[in-house]
């Protein structure tokens, strides 16, 4: 599988502030997800990172709180802006496609935030 | 939309015992099926899927089957280790091509 890294791995910020957290992919894919996951719970899609173009969000979350970039086929960041205690959670990114099946996702080792 | 339900929340068995975790899915479009185990502080690993033009599928210990008359799979986990233990997550795709998760299982193996 691909192999995928998130930077940072962990980070404790300060409530009004935002974090850009980058996923790198050491080849070409085609679909780039981030997803939030919350302690003990399941995993919840924010946006799927388009190249070239805006990315597609979910029910729930917006451009203005989660920008996201997606200059190549290799690389996204997300960013969580203006951040508060409701944000502490784990970013995960996943990667579709590319030497793959368009529909089998592999995940990044994810970025635990914490907003004090 | 789809909607994945998953059970049970939690799973405790004996180390050498089977463990079977079941999931239902709400879209009759869905056509492709990933389990994903979760170990404690890392990242989701995709254990085994199936598609929809196969009833069942196995590797080694782990077997996946799936009946889309009634919209649901399971995962079976024969001979249970205590590495086994971790939170196992089934998936199951949209028309979007997104994946929509399940909400987990905790399964614990005590040796």
């Amino acid at each position: 599988s691909a192999v995928i890294s998130q930077k940072p791995s962990r980070d404790i910020c300060q409530r009004g502030t935002s974090l850009t957290i980058q996923c790198q992919v050491d080849s070409q894919v085609t679909m780039m997800f981030w997803y939030r996951q919350q302690p003990g719970q399941s995993l919840t899609l924010i946006a799927t990172a388009n190249q070239g173009s805006e990315a597609t969000y979910e029910s729930g979350f917006v451009i203005d709180k989660f920008p996201i970039s997606r200059p190549n086929l290799t690389f996204s960041t997300l960013t969580v802006s203006n951040m508060s205690p409701e944000d502490s959670s784990i970013y995960l990114c996943s990667v579709a496609g590319g030497a793959h099946p368009p529909d089998t996702q592999y995940f990044g080792p994810g970025t635990r935030l914490t907003v004090l | 939309g789809e909607n994945v339900e998953q059970h049970p929340s939690t799973l405790s068995v004996q180390e050498g015992d089977s463990a079977v975790i079941k999931c239902t899915y709400s879209d009759s479009a869905s056509n492709y099926f990933p389990w994903y185990k979760q170990e404690l502080g890392k990242r989701p690993q995709l254990i085994i899927d199936i598609r929809s033009n196969v009833g069942e599928k196995k590797d080694q210990r782990i077997a996946v089957t799936l009946n889309k008359t009634a919209k649901h799979f399971s995962l079976h986990i024969t001979e249970t280790q205590p590495e086994d233990s971790a939170v196992y997550f089934c998936a199951a795709n949209n028309q979007g091509g997104k994946l929509i998760f399940g909400q987990g299982t905790e399964l614990s193996v005590k040796p």
